[in-house]
Protein backbone atom coordinates (compact mmCIF):
# COMPACT_ATOMS: atom_id res chain seq x y z
CA UNK A 1 0.00 0.00 0.00
CA UNK A 2 1.37 3.61 -0.92
CA UNK A 3 1.54 6.32 1.69
CA UNK A 4 2.09 9.79 2.18
CA UNK A 5 3.93 10.62 5.50
CA UNK A 6 3.28 14.63 6.34
CA UNK A 7 5.18 16.60 8.69
CA UNK A 8 4.21 18.36 11.08
CA UNK A 9 0.96 17.38 11.63
CA UNK A 10 -0.03 20.35 13.77
CA UNK A 11 2.16 23.62 13.09
CA UNK A 12 1.21 27.25 14.92
CA UNK A 13 2.82 30.03 14.03
CA UNK A 14 3.07 33.72 14.54
CA UNK A 15 2.60 35.92 11.59
CA UNK A 16 5.39 36.85 9.49
CA UNK A 17 7.24 33.43 9.87
CA UNK A 18 8.16 31.13 7.48
CA UNK A 19 7.78 27.57 7.23
CA UNK A 20 8.31 24.59 5.44
CA UNK A 21 5.60 21.19 5.41
CA UNK A 22 6.86 18.14 4.23
CA UNK A 23 5.37 15.18 2.51
CA UNK A 24 7.07 12.25 1.86
CA UNK A 25 6.73 8.54 0.90
CA UNK A 26 8.42 5.53 0.09
CA UNK A 27 6.78 4.83 -3.08
CA UNK A 28 7.52 7.03 -6.54
CA UNK A 29 4.48 9.13 -7.98
CA UNK A 30 3.79 10.73 -11.62
CA UNK A 31 2.69 14.01 -9.76
CA UNK A 32 2.03 14.94 -6.44
CA UNK A 33 -0.81 17.94 -5.73
CA UNK A 34 -0.87 20.07 -2.30
CA UNK A 35 -4.64 21.03 -1.70
CA UNK A 36 -5.85 23.67 1.02
CA UNK A 37 -8.69 22.76 3.05
CA UNK A 38 -10.49 25.37 5.51
CA UNK A 39 -13.31 24.59 8.15
CA UNK A 40 -16.64 23.56 6.44
CA UNK A 41 -15.08 22.63 3.12
CA UNK A 42 -13.96 20.65 0.57
CA UNK A 43 -10.06 20.38 -0.43
CA UNK A 44 -9.13 22.76 -3.01
CA UNK A 45 -6.29 22.18 -5.26
CA UNK A 46 -2.97 24.75 -4.85
CA UNK A 47 -0.64 22.83 -7.05
CA UNK A 48 0.06 20.14 -9.43
CA UNK A 49 3.82 19.18 -9.70
CA UNK A 50 5.28 16.73 -11.94
CA UNK A 51 8.67 16.52 -13.66
CA UNK A 52 11.08 15.32 -10.31
CA UNK A 53 12.66 18.57 -9.16
CA UNK A 54 10.47 20.67 -10.05
CA UNK A 55 9.90 23.95 -8.33
CA UNK A 56 6.49 25.85 -8.66
CA UNK A 57 6.04 29.37 -7.02
CA UNK A 58 2.24 30.60 -6.13
CA UNK A 59 2.92 34.26 -4.51
CA UNK A 60 4.37 33.43 -1.44
CA UNK A 61 4.42 29.47 -1.24
CA UNK A 62 6.78 27.42 -2.94
CA UNK A 63 6.24 24.03 -3.84
CA UNK A 64 9.18 21.82 -4.10
CA UNK A 65 8.90 17.83 -5.97
CA UNK A 66 11.75 15.84 -5.10
CA UNK A 67 13.86 14.60 -7.59
CA UNK A 68 13.56 11.05 -7.35
CA UNK A 69 9.37 11.76 -7.30
CA UNK A 70 8.88 10.25 -3.98
CA UNK A 71 8.84 13.02 -1.38
CA UNK A 72 7.46 16.84 -1.91
CA UNK A 73 7.80 20.41 0.47
CA UNK A 74 5.43 23.39 0.75
CA UNK A 75 7.19 26.40 2.06
CA UNK A 76 5.06 29.26 3.24
CA UNK A 77 7.20 32.97 3.40
CA UNK A 78 5.96 35.45 5.83
CA UNK A 79 2.95 33.69 6.83
CA UNK A 80 -0.49 34.94 7.38
CA UNK A 81 -3.62 34.43 8.97
CA UNK A 82 -5.30 33.95 5.98
CA UNK A 83 -2.75 30.90 5.62
CA UNK A 84 -4.23 28.98 8.21
CA UNK A 85 -5.76 25.96 6.98
CA UNK A 86 -5.45 21.77 6.75
CA UNK A 87 -2.66 21.28 3.91
CA UNK A 88 -3.01 17.84 2.53
CA UNK A 89 -0.54 16.54 -0.53
CA UNK A 90 -1.94 13.64 -2.93
CA UNK A 91 -0.36 11.81 -4.78
CA UNK A 92 -1.00 10.04 -8.66
CA UNK A 93 0.74 6.45 -8.94
CA UNK A 94 2.36 5.37 -11.89
CA UNK A 95 -0.67 3.82 -13.92
CA UNK A 96 -3.14 5.51 -11.98
CA UNK A 97 -5.22 8.08 -12.64
CA UNK A 98 -5.96 11.79 -11.32
CA UNK A 99 -9.62 10.14 -9.63
CA UNK A 100 -6.87 7.90 -7.72
CA UNK A 101 -5.20 10.04 -5.42
CA UNK A 102 -3.44 8.89 -2.71
CA UNK A 103 -3.81 11.44 0.35
CA UNK A 104 -1.43 12.20 3.18
CA UNK A 105 -3.19 12.85 6.85
CA UNK A 106 -2.71 16.72 6.65
CA UNK A 107 -1.20 19.85 8.28
CA UNK A 108 -3.02 21.60 10.40
CA UNK A 109 -1.37 25.24 10.06
CA UNK A 110 -2.49 27.90 12.40
CA UNK A 111 -0.93 31.29 12.27
CA UNK A 112 -1.71 34.01 14.53
CA UNK A 113 -2.02 37.51 14.01
CA UNK B 1 -19.47 27.73 -12.34
CA UNK B 2 -17.80 24.66 -12.21
CA UNK B 3 -18.99 22.97 -9.29
CA UNK B 4 -19.53 19.56 -7.33
CA UNK B 5 -22.87 20.00 -4.74
CA UNK B 6 -23.88 17.64 -2.12
CA UNK B 7 -26.72 17.13 -0.29
CA UNK B 8 -27.56 16.97 2.87
CA UNK B 9 -24.66 19.54 4.08
CA UNK B 10 -25.70 17.98 7.59
CA UNK B 11 -27.21 14.75 8.74
CA UNK B 12 -28.39 13.61 12.04
CA UNK B 13 -29.79 9.90 11.88
CA UNK B 14 -30.20 6.57 14.11
CA UNK B 15 -28.84 3.58 13.45
CA UNK B 16 -29.93 1.00 10.64
CA UNK B 17 -32.11 3.80 9.11
CA UNK B 18 -31.10 3.95 5.21
CA UNK B 19 -29.95 7.25 4.08
CA UNK B 20 -28.83 8.86 0.47
CA UNK B 21 -26.14 11.67 0.06
CA UNK B 22 -26.53 12.95 -3.39
CA UNK B 23 -23.53 13.84 -5.16
CA UNK B 24 -24.23 16.27 -8.88
CA UNK B 25 -21.35 17.56 -10.98
CA UNK B 26 -21.88 20.20 -13.73
CA UNK B 27 -18.55 19.60 -15.24
CA UNK B 28 -19.27 16.72 -17.48
CA UNK B 29 -16.73 14.93 -16.07
CA UNK B 30 -16.02 10.85 -16.16
CA UNK B 31 -14.37 10.14 -12.76
CA UNK B 32 -16.56 10.67 -9.86
CA UNK B 33 -15.50 9.73 -5.97
CA UNK B 34 -16.10 9.23 -2.40
CA UNK B 35 -14.06 10.39 0.49
CA UNK B 36 -14.68 10.14 4.10
CA UNK B 37 -12.44 12.58 6.24
CA UNK B 38 -11.88 11.36 9.92
CA UNK B 39 -9.40 13.10 12.67
CA UNK B 40 -5.83 11.17 12.34
CA UNK B 41 -7.27 9.01 9.59
CA UNK B 42 -7.00 11.78 6.31
CA UNK B 43 -8.94 11.44 3.66
CA UNK B 44 -9.86 7.98 2.57
CA UNK B 45 -11.39 6.50 -0.65
CA UNK B 46 -14.47 4.75 -0.50
CA UNK B 47 -15.71 4.00 -4.17
CA UNK B 48 -15.32 5.52 -7.19
CA UNK B 49 -16.56 5.93 -10.70
CA UNK B 50 -14.77 5.94 -13.91
CA UNK B 51 -17.91 6.38 -15.93
CA UNK B 52 -21.88 5.49 -16.31
CA UNK B 53 -22.40 2.08 -14.59
CA UNK B 54 -18.67 1.85 -14.12
CA UNK B 55 -18.07 1.63 -10.18
CA UNK B 56 -15.01 0.37 -8.32
CA UNK B 57 -14.25 -0.23 -4.52
CA UNK B 58 -11.64 2.39 -2.81
CA UNK B 59 -9.83 1.86 0.68
CA UNK B 60 -12.88 1.28 2.62
CA UNK B 61 -15.91 0.63 0.63
CA UNK B 62 -18.28 -1.84 3.72
CA UNK B 63 -20.90 -0.48 4.66
CA UNK B 64 -21.15 1.60 1.69
CA UNK B 65 -22.60 1.53 -1.73
CA UNK B 66 -22.56 3.61 -4.95
CA UNK B 67 -24.77 4.17 -8.22
CA UNK B 68 -24.10 6.37 -11.11
CA UNK B 69 -26.57 6.17 -13.97
CA UNK B 70 -25.77 9.47 -15.07
CA UNK B 71 -22.65 11.03 -15.47
CA UNK B 72 -23.36 14.01 -13.38
CA UNK B 73 -24.59 12.14 -10.37
CA UNK B 74 -22.88 9.86 -8.42
CA UNK B 75 -25.01 9.18 -4.84
CA UNK B 76 -23.36 7.52 -1.98
CA UNK B 77 -26.06 5.05 -0.34
CA UNK B 78 -25.93 3.90 3.70
CA UNK B 79 -28.40 0.67 3.53
CA UNK B 80 -27.84 0.39 7.19
CA UNK B 81 -25.85 3.09 8.88
CA UNK B 82 -24.24 2.18 12.32
CA UNK B 83 -22.03 4.63 14.97
CA UNK B 84 -18.75 4.32 12.92
CA UNK B 85 -19.89 5.71 10.20
CA UNK B 86 -20.23 9.06 11.58
CA UNK B 87 -17.39 11.00 9.48
CA UNK B 88 -16.90 13.99 7.08
CA UNK B 89 -17.57 12.87 3.43
CA UNK B 90 -16.72 14.18 0.40
CA UNK B 91 -17.66 13.93 -3.11
CA UNK B 92 -15.62 14.61 -6.07
CA UNK B 93 -15.40 14.55 -9.75
CA UNK B 94 -11.89 15.14 -11.69
CA UNK B 95 -10.61 16.04 -14.79
CA UNK B 96 -7.42 14.92 -16.18
CA UNK B 97 -5.38 17.65 -14.16
CA UNK B 98 -7.18 18.02 -10.65
CA UNK B 99 -10.02 16.49 -8.52
CA UNK B 100 -12.96 18.86 -7.75
CA UNK B 101 -14.73 18.69 -4.34
CA UNK B 102 -17.66 19.51 -2.90
CA UNK B 103 -18.34 20.88 0.18
CA UNK B 104 -18.41 18.25 2.19
CA UNK B 105 -21.91 16.07 4.54
CA UNK B 106 -21.36 15.87 7.90
CA UNK B 107 -23.28 12.72 8.81
CA UNK B 108 -23.75 11.84 12.65
CA UNK B 109 -25.09 8.45 13.42
CA UNK B 110 -26.37 7.54 17.12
Amino acid sequence: TQLLEQSPQFLSIQEGENLTVYCNSSSVFSSLQWYRQEPGEGPVLLVTVVTGGEVKKLKRLTFQFGDARKDSSLHITAAQPGDTGLYLCAGVSYGGSQGNLIFGKGTKLSVKP
Amino acid sequence: EAQVTQNPRYLITVTGKKLTVTCSQNMNHEYMSWYRQDPGLGLRQIYYSMNVEVTDKGDVPEGYKVSRKEKRNFPLILESPSPNQTSLYFCASSSPHQQYFGPGTRLTVT
